[in-house]
């Protein structure tokens, strides 16, 4: 059961334009959502973050919005570059058990963006 | 380094052999994470550790799988007797131990592949 939702495997957007991508998630003890970016052959680089006590969090071109109630955040590129053409994951986590820090991660399957010229 | 490092980048095992996945962190970070991706999906956690103990291995699919971090900061993944159903990316991650939660920051990963 997939507690972490990206229900579009890919998504194309021209160069310029607004990127939306989309992720659901089912655990409500979530508290922290985060955004990577993937290349290929390359590992995920952490590309934005928000906690669960803000709805939304900016960072140059990227914007994260929480929406708590619906269970539903998005991530904003604006304006879209080619460089951007990778697919993003979603992630979030629970509070720690061990008191602090990070916990293991729980992802989506990724959207693979395109950015068309 | 200044990032997370993994050797070997990619590894060809015939079924049923032994293979040893290396993971440098980034220096200083108490934290270390390993997950594994098979084709088209997301990383999947496997296990965690805070300096050298393991806090959670509750991800490993099976006791074919063991990792360890014995000082602290280098760690392996070992797999026995691989299957053909091991094949995928095992990422390995690092964060500091913050008051919050922190972004961990993913080496390159290993390609692995049992034929």
């Amino acid at each position: 059961d997939q507690q972490v939702k990206q229900n579009s495997p890919s998504l194309s957007v021209q160069e310029g334009r607004i990127s939306i991508l989309n992720c659901d998630y089912t655990n409500s003890m979530f508290d922290y959502f985060l955004w990577y970016k993937k290349y290929p052959a390359e590992g995920p680089t952490f590309l934005i973050s928000i906690s669960s006590i803000k709805d939304k969090n900016e960072d140059g071109r990227f914007t994260v919005f929480l929406n708590k109630s619906a269970k539903h955040l998005s991530l904003h590129i604006v304006p879209s570059q080619p460089g951007d053409s990778a697919v993003y994951f979603c992630a979030a986590s629970a509070p720690s058990y061990s008191g602090g820090g990070a916990d293991g991660l729980t992802f989506g399957k990724g959207t693979h963006l395109i950015i068309q010229p | 380094g200044a990032g997370v490092s993994q050797s070997p980048r990619y590894k060809v095992a015939k079924r049923g052999q032994d293979v040893a996945l290396r993971c440098d962190p980034i220096s200083g970070h108490v934290s270390l994470f390993w997950y594994q991706q098979a084709l088209g999906q997301g990383p999947e956690f496997l296990t965690y550790f805070q300096n050298e103990a393991q806090l959670d291995k509750s991800g490993l699919p099976s006791d074919r799988f063991f990792a360890e971090r014995p000082e602290g900061s280098v760690s392996t993944l070992k797999i026995q007797r691989t299957q053909q159903e091991d094949s995928a990316v095992y990422l390995c991650a690092s964060s500091d131990l913050g008051p919050g939660n922190t972004e961990a920051f993913f080496g390159q990963g290993t390609r692995l592949t049992v034929v």
